[in-house]
Parts: structure tokens; C-alpha cells; sequence
């Protein structure tokens, strides 16, 4: 099937620093993408829609300002959390349309914001 | 508005019987099912998914769950567990035409040897 990579996997970083997960498909074209956040022992909350090219649609509630996505191309979504505080501490995970009905999961990157 | 409701947040079974995991969906319009897998600290892996073909969806790894309209139900089987069964699963509803999705809450199973 079509993959998914997200990396990084891991990353920890200071209260009030910026940080980047990239979300690649791999083997396909993904005119959309999908983010998601998943706290401890909870479902997945849809973030945001990606559309190359143009801005994401952000849910309610989800801070735009805050969560910064960027779909440069059809192989490419990034989600930048600005200026993260420890409650942004969570597991990210995006997926990607490959347009047949079917969506494909990364397999998540971990945020820890000391 | 479409959701889907999980009804058992956690499952135990012994290695070698029955699995089965419930869910309930609601939606306005002809909805595709799906059901995930997660293990931990990794993305979703797709079990199965209906689309308004055959009821009885079969998918990977021994799995199957049937579609029933007037239960409004997606219930996840498999006829005998195997430890590598042990994680989270996903029942997961979305428009037909609209790849935005609605997850519900999460069953965790546990294999017990």
C-alpha cells in the first residue's frame, strides 16, 4: 500500500521554541492531507485539512496561529507548533488522500515540550 | 452530522478465542466504515473498510466485520486472537464522498497467553 513517513518520530524541545513535523507520502501524490492530535489513551482529533496550494481549514477550536501548516507540494504537508508550551505536548499524526477512498496514516511524531 | 460510538473501551481475551469489538455509527448520508489499528506509539494501520459494497467485509490479519443498516452497526470479529492482536482499534465513519473522518473513542484489547 501507499506510505506515509512523518519524522521526526521524537522530539523534545524547550517551552517557547518553534517546531516542525513534516508529513511525506512517500509513493503517491496527496493533493490532501489530514492532522491529527491523539493525547494519552484518546482518539485522534482532526487538526486540520491541507490543500496544496492553498490554506489549511482548521477545526473549531484548533488555534491557526498556533499550529501552523503548510502544503507546499503534492508530496509534502508540515505542521509547525509555535511557540509550544508543555500543553502542547502530544502525538501528532497525519494522513494523506491518495484519492481511491482511502487514507494513509504516517506513523506519528511524538511531541514533548519541556 | 456523522459519529460512531464505540461501546467497549476495553476487551480481554484469551489467546486463541473470539474477538469481538462493537461499534455504532450515525450518519445523514451512505457512510464508509472503516476500522484501525493502532499499536503504541505508531500510526493506524487500515483493517478493513465498506463502502456500500457486500456487508460482510473481510480484511487483513484474520478480520472481518459486518455492516448491518438497520443496527447501525460496523462490529469487528476475529474467530481466534493472537497476542500480535494486542492494541488499540479504531471504528471510524466518514462521508462517502469526503475523506474527513470521525473516530470513535478506542477499544483496547489485551491477549491474555
Amino acid at each position: 500500500g501507499a506510505v506515509v513517513s512523518q519524522h521526526p518520530s521524537w522530539v523534545i524541545c524547550k517551552s517557547g521554541t518553534s517546531v516542525k513535523i513534516e508529513c511525506r507520502s512517500l509513493d503517491f501524490q496527496a493533493t490532501t492531507m489530514f492532522w491529527y492530535r491523539q493525547f494519552p489513551k484518546q482518539s485522534l482529533m482532526l487538526m486540520a485539512t491541507s490543500n496544496e496550494g492553498s490554506k489549511a481549514t482548521y477545526e473549531q477550536g484548533v488555534e491557526k496561529d498556533k499550529f501552523l501548516i503548510n502544503h507546499a507540494s503534492l508530496t509534502l504537508s508540515t505542521l509547525t507548533v509555535t511557540s509550544a508550551h508543555p500543553e502542547d505536548s502530544s502525538f501528532y499524526i497525519c494522513s494523506a488522500s491518495a484519492g481511491t477512498g482511502e487514507l494513509f496514516f504516517g506513523e506519528g511524531s511524538r511531541l514533548t515540550v519541556l | 452530522a456523522q459519529s460512531v460510538t464505540q461501546l467497549d473501551s476495553h476487551v480481554s481475551v484469551s489467546e486463541g478465542t473470539p474477538v469481538l469489538l462493537r461499534c455504532n455509527y450515525s450518519s445523514s448520508y451512505s457512510p464508509s466504515l472503516f476500522w484501525y489499528v493502532q499499536h503504541p506509539n505508531k500510526g493506524l494501520q487500515l483493517l478493513l473498510k465498506y463502502t456500500s459494497a457486500a456487508t460482510l467485509v473481510k480484511g487483513i490479519n484474520g478480520f472481518e466485520a459486518e455492516f448491518k443498516k438497520s443496527e447501525t452497526s460496523f462490529h469487528l470479529t476475529k474467530p481466534s486472537a493472537h497476542m500480535s492482536d494486542a492494541a488499540e482499534y479504531f471504528c471510524v465513519v466518514s462521508l462517502s464522498n469526503d475523506y474527513k473522518l470521525s473516530f470513535g473513542a478506542g477499544t483496547t484489547v489485551t491477549v491474555r497467553a
